[in-house]
Formats: structure tokens, C-alpha cells, sequence
């Protein structure tokens, strides 16, 4: 079955300090990757996409993702967390078989500490 | 642009009870999406549209209804609501295909007791 898993249900790093999230993937031919935040009480927002190409992605509020065919990973990154990237992030691929359906993960919590 | 907008944001039901979750984008977008968000679970797609007049059912169809009479709105019908339909239910759109990314609703939080 086409998958995406976030094997940490929650992530606590310091204010400053770098963060990663971490996402893996198991789908049929080349994936089409995706990385939302959702902010308490609201609906999740794009953060960055990987279809093709570099392998590390840039996104917006400073995030990254970094492609890993091999290791069928696209974890997410950010040099120097802040106290209000605290969230829910979610993982995302494109199902393969329905390239109108997004397949999430089960989402990460972020929690940055000042 | 108000992009992709929900109603109610709350609601409780009582079992059995009927109601019509609202769901409209400003965008032109031809595809939308209603998923259910439960804790530790992920989002699960319900239904989706690829244009007016089209639906397909998603991972979790049983008790929901939908239409889509028009490119702009997706409305999401439950029928004799259950407590295992509570949950947070957003809306989403896109532009094309799913390799465009989803914009989300800010969703409908809803109770059934």
C-alpha cells in the first residue's frame, strides 16, 4: 500500500537550536512529496513541495526538506528553530494510483521551549 | 481573496441528527477535497470532486453525502450522525492535480452526543 509514515508523534527542541522532522515514504515510482503546518485552530498551510530536481527543497518560514530517494526519506529541517514554529506538521505524498489524492502522515508535534 | 472558506467552525449534534457542512472557494479551483482529522490518525479523505458534477468517494465515505453543483462550492452532508463521526473536518482545494498542493479550509470542529 502506498504510505507515508512520521515515525515521532512529537519533536521538543530549544528556541535556536536546529530542528528536524522526520518523514518516510514507501510509494510506486517517483514520488511527489509534500510538507503542511497546522497552527492550533487552524487549517493546515503548504509549506514546501518536492516533485523534481534538487534534492534539497526550500520552503517558506525558513523550512527546508532534504530528498533522500534512497533512504525514501524528505525530512524536514530548519536551521534555527523559533518559540512560534511550535505546530503540527504533516507529511504528505501523492498517491501514485490517483494523482488527484494526497496521502498524509499522522502528523509530528513540534514543540519549541524558549 | 478569502480563499477557502468553512462553516460552521463548531457544532454539536445529537445522534440521529442531520446537517449539511459548508465548504466554498473563491479561487476557480476545479478540485476539492473533504477530509476528517482525528488525533493520532492523520487526515482521511471522505470525498472528493475533480470538477462540477463529478464526486468520488474517498477512504471513509460510509455516512457522508456530497454534490457539487458548482465550481466554487462542496458541500458535505451527513446523514443520521453517529459519535464516531465526531472529529475536525476541513475542506481543501486545488488548482489541478494534487502536484499543485491543497489549500485548506480552517475547518469544522463537530460533536455528536
Amino acid at each position: 500500500a502506498q504510505s507515508v509514515a512520521q515515525p515521532e508523534d512529537q519533536v521538543n527542541v530549544a528556541e535556536g537550536n536546529p530542528l528536524t522532522v522526520k518523514c518516510t515514504y514507501s510509494v510506486s515510482g517517483n514520488p511527489y512529496l509534500f510538507w503542511y503546518v497546522q497552527y492550533p485552530n487552524r487549517g493546515l498551510q503548504f509549506l514546501l513541495k518536492y516533485i523534481t530536481g534538487d534534492n534539497l527543497v526550500k520552503g517558506s518560514y525558513g523550512f527546508e526538506a532534504e530528498f533522500n530517494k534512497s533512504q525514501t526519506s524528505f525530512h524536514l529541517k530548519k536551521p534555527s528553530a523559533l518559540v512560534s514554529d511550535s505546530a503540527l506538521y504533516f507529511c504528505a505524498v501523492r498517491d501514485p494510483y490517483n494523482t488527484d489524492k494526497l496521502i498524509f502522515g499522522t502528523g509530528t508535534r513540534l514543540q519549541v521551549f524558549p | 481573496n478569502a480563499g477557502v472558506t468553512q462553516t460552521p467552525k463548531f457544532r454539536i449534534l445529537k445522534i440521529g441528527q442531520s446537517m449539511t457542512l459548508q465548504c466554498a472557494q473563491d479561487m476557480n479551483h476545479n478540485y476539492m477535497y473533504w477530509y476528517r482529522q482525528d488525533p493520532g490518525m492523520g487526515l482521511k479523505l471522505i470525498y472528493y470532486s475533480v470538477g462540477a458534477g463529478i464526486t468520488d468517494k474517498g477512504e471513509v465515505p460510509n455516512g457522508y453525502n456530497v454534490s457539487r453543483s458548482t465550481t466554487e462550492d462542496f458541500p458535505l452532508r451527513l446523514e443520521l450522525a453517529a459519535p464516531s463521526q465526531t472529529s475536525v473536518y476541513f475542506c481543501a482545494s486545488s488548482e489541478k492535480t494534487a502536484n499543485y498542493g491543497y489549500t485548506f479550509g480552517s475547518g469544522t470542529r463537530l460533536t455528536v452526543v
